[in-house]
C-alpha cells in the first residue's frame, strides 16, 4: 500500500534553507492520477496549505510563503522535494507531504505521512 | 489567522452527538462542494474523514457525517466515544490566490 515518509534536517538557522524530502513507496509519482502536497503544522497551531505539485511539474503554491517555497519532483527515485529559503522562527512547523487528486475537485489530502519536525533557532 | 473559522473546543459526553461549524466565505465554502474535514490525535499525521462535504472514505465510521449550508460546512459526530477525543480541520478549495484553506482546527473533548 502506499505510504509517504518525510526527511530534513530537524534544526536550522535562521536565514538558512530548509530542504526536505519525502519519499513515495507502494506506487509510482509519474502514475498520473494524483498531485502531491506539502502542508505544515506549527507547534501547537493548525495547518497550513505550503503548496501542490504534478510530477510533470505543473504548481501551486501559497502566495504568504511569499514565493520563498520550491516544490520539485524527481522520478528516478520516486521522491518530492521542498526547499524554502531564508527561514525564520515562524517556520518551525512539523512538515508533512500527502497525496491528492488529479483535480482542483479532488484536491483532498487522503494519504499523509508521518511528518517530520524543523525547527528554526539562533 | 486561518481562512475558516471553528470554535477552538467542543465537547459532549458519551453516546451524545456533537456538531462543528467551519466558516468561510463565497470564493471557498460557499462556492464549492469540495469541503473536507481531517481528524487529527496528538502527535500523529491528520486523517481524511470527509471529503466532497459528506462523503466518507472507505474505513470511516458511519457515527461521522458532513454537510454545508451556505457559506458554512459542519462535521456531526453521533453516538460519541472515547476514540473520538481529537482535533478536527475542515479544509476547501478556494478561488482566491490560495487554493487551498484550512481551517484553525477544533479540539473535542469527550467528557
Amino acid at each position: 500500500h502506499l505510504q509517504l515518509q518525510e526527511s530534513g534536517p530537524g534544526l536550522l538557522r535562521p536565514s538558512e534553507t530548509l530542504s526536505l524530502t519525502c519519499t513515495v513507496s507502494g506506487d509510482s509519482i509519474t502514475s498520473g492520477d494524483f498531485y502531491w502536497g506539502w502542508i505544515r503544522q506549527p507547534p501547537g497551531k493548525g495547518l497550513e496549505w505550503i503548496g501542490n505539485i504534478y510530477y510533470g511539474g505543473s504548481t501551486y503554491d501559497n502566495p504568504s510563503l511569499k514565493s520563498r517555497a520550491t516544490l520539485s519532483v524527481d522520478t528516478s527515485k520516486n521522491q518530492l522535494s521542498l526547499k524554502v529559503k531564508s527561514v525564520t522562527a515562524a517556520d518551525s512547523a512539523v512538515y508533512y507531504c500527502a497525496r491528492l487528486g488529479l483535480e482542483p475537485t479532488d484536491w483532498h489530502f487522503d494519504i499523509w505521512g508521518r511528518g517530520t519536525l524543523v525547527t528554526v533557532s539562533s | 489567522q486561518s481562512a475558516l473559522t471553528q470554535p477552538a473546543s467542543v465537547s459532549g459526553s458519551p453516546g451524545q452527538s456533537i456538531t462543528i461549524s467551519c466558516t468561510g466565505t463565497s470564493s471557498d465554502i460557499g462556492g464549492y462542494i469540495y469541503v473536507s474535514w481531517y481528524q487529527q490525535y496528538p502527535g500523529k499525521a491528520p486523517k481524511l474523514i470527509i471529503f466532497d462535504v459528506s462523503s466518507r472514505p472507505s474505513g470511516v465510521s458511519r457515527r461521522i457525517s458532513g454537510s454545508k449550508s451556505g457559506n458554512t460546512a459542519s462535521l456531526t459526530i453521533s453516538g460519541l466515544q472515547a476514540e473520538d477525543e481529537a482535533d478536527y480541520y475542515c479544509s476547501s478549495y478556494s478561488s482566491g490566490t490560495t487554493l487551498v484553506v484550512f481551517g484553525g482546527g477544533t479540539k473535542l473533548t469527550v467528557l
